[in-house]
């Protein structure tokens, strides 16, 4: 069993629809958890980081973590297509390698 | 643009082969981490160097090494090539020694072995 899991999709949704993307870990001990980005032939790019439980928000960006869980969401409001991408889910106990999910492709149809 | 910086962007070599990949971290990162990426394993991490010392070892194959250089570019060599070495090779740097939650990664090396 993977330490952090992620279904990799490909997920379809229409311009405007609200996207949840979801992923989760087995390891207690991880306290910080990530989402990154990727386009196609990119490198990942860090969209928000959030410590233990709760939610942060940035823009149309909510991410949400569940301790009791094991469970790691990210939300997307009024998604557009240039959201199209890979979406990474990570955790790291802060002090050990970062983990990473394998990416769910998300596809934002005009 | 992360300010991560990789080259060469493509590298197409045969089996057997030893190639070498370059990465010029963020200006004042101290940490590069080197990860590989295909597509049934994902992103894995291979090794961190911290301000030139091997800080954290991850599931880095015996045929591969790495180090950092004063100036901080770090490097990462690949030796007796096999096809299955073929994916993205991705640095990725941060201000942090230990803490690994930021991390910025440079656009990536794609190695074809045939």
């Amino acid at each position: 069993q993977k330490e952090v899991e992620q279904d990799p999709g490909p997920l379809s949704v229409p311009e405007g629809a609200i996207v949840s993307l979801n992923c989760t870990y087995s390891n207690s001990a991880f306290q910080y958890f990530m989402w990154y980005r990727q386009y196609s032939r990119k490198g990942p790019e860090l969209l928000m980081y959030t410590y233990s439980s709760g939610n942060k928000e940035d823009g149309r960006f909510t991410a949400q973590v569940d301790k009791s869980s094991k469970y790691i969401s990210l939300f997307i409001r009024d998604s557009q297509p240039s959201d199209s991408a890979t979406y990474l889910c990570a955790a790291s106990g802060g002090y050990q390698k970062v983990t990473f999910g394998i990416g769910t492709k998300l596809q934002v149809i005009p | 643009d992360s300010g991560v910086t990789q080259t060469p962007k493509h590298l197409i070599t045969a089996t057997g082969q030893r190639v070498t990949l370059r990465c010029s971290p963020r200006s004042g990162d101290l940490s590069v981490y080197w990860y590989q990426q295909s597509l049934d394993q994902g992103l894995q991490f291979l090794i961190q160097y911290y301000n030139g010392e091997e800080r954290a070892k991850g599931n880095i194959l015996e045929r591969f090494s790495a180090q950092q250089f004063p100036d901080l570019h770090s490097e990462l060599n690949l030796s007796s090539l096999e096809l299955g070495d073929s994916a993205l090779y991705f640095c990725a740097s941060s201000p942090l020694r230990d803490r690994k939650e930021t991390q910025y990664f440079g656009p990536g090396t794609r190695l074809l072995v045939l």
